[in-house]
């Protein structure tokens, strides 16, 4: 069962752009995770965010979480062709461990 | 350098056959995973294991099957059970089981049917 959907499915943009990616979900979580896997390979985390945090940096990332509308965003700034990937989030269901995840939105960064 | 190394990277069955995938962690993590992915979409978890000896079935564990003998090595075999094996694989670990901790990622497998 899919728990987190992300939001647009594929994000076209010119290098040096910002890069803002969604997700929601459908019920109360205790955390919330994102991840990249570049075509081909496995997926790499990059960033995990607690329902009691609202955001979080990590050098050109920055993460939200408004648990009142059950989304979150994942920003990239200033975007570089190597940033072209997938990028997922997972969520957990504030009632158990398992973790799930959405079905990813293709970002293409053109040089 | 630790990680997860899942071999082989291309592999094919036969109609009737069961395949076995390979994961091997050394990261020393307690919990490992299993996933299904098919294109375009999201990970679907397969199987899971807490703990070594010990593994439970994921959303889509028909068709699939695991073992959890040794800390380091998770294999998945795809039996002939499993109608629609066609796809990519892919094996992770984390420290333990718990969604506060990160999932670290082999490179996958990709299965095919001959």
């Amino acid at each position: 069962s899919q728990q987190g959907e992300e939001d647009p499915q594929a994000l076209s943009i010119q290098e040096g752009e910002n890069a803002t990616m969604n997700c929601s979900y459908k019920t109360s979580i205790n955390n919330l995770q994102w991840y990249r896997q570049n075509s081909g390979r496995g997926l790499v985390h990059l960033i995990l965010i607690r329902s009691n945090e609202r955001e979080k940096h990590s050098g050109r990332l920055r993460v939200t979480l408004d648990t009142s509308k059950k989304s979150s965003s994942l920003l990239i700034t200033a975007s570089r062709a190597a940033d072209t990937a997938s990028y997922f989030c997972a969520t957990d269901a504030s009632n158990n461990n398992d973790m799930r995840f959405g079905a990813g939105t293709r970002l293409t960064v053109k040089p | 350098d630790g990680g997860i190394t899942q071999s082989p990277k291309y592999l094919f069955r036969k109609e009737g056959q069961n395949v076995t995938l390979s994961c091997e962690q050394n990261l020393n993590h307690d919990a490992m995973y299993w996933y299904r992915q098919d294109p375009g979409q999201g990970l679907r978890l397969i199987y899971y294991s807490q703990i070594v000896n010990d593994f439970q079935k994921g959303d889509i564990a028909e068709g699939y099957s695991v073992s959890r003998e040794k800390k380091e090595s998770f294999p998945l075999t795809v039996t002939s059970a499993q109608k629609n094996p066609t796809a990519f694989y892919l094996c992770a670990s984390s420290i333990v089981w718990q969604a506060n901790q990160p999932q670290h990622f082999g490179d996958g497998t990709r299965l095919s049917i001959l």
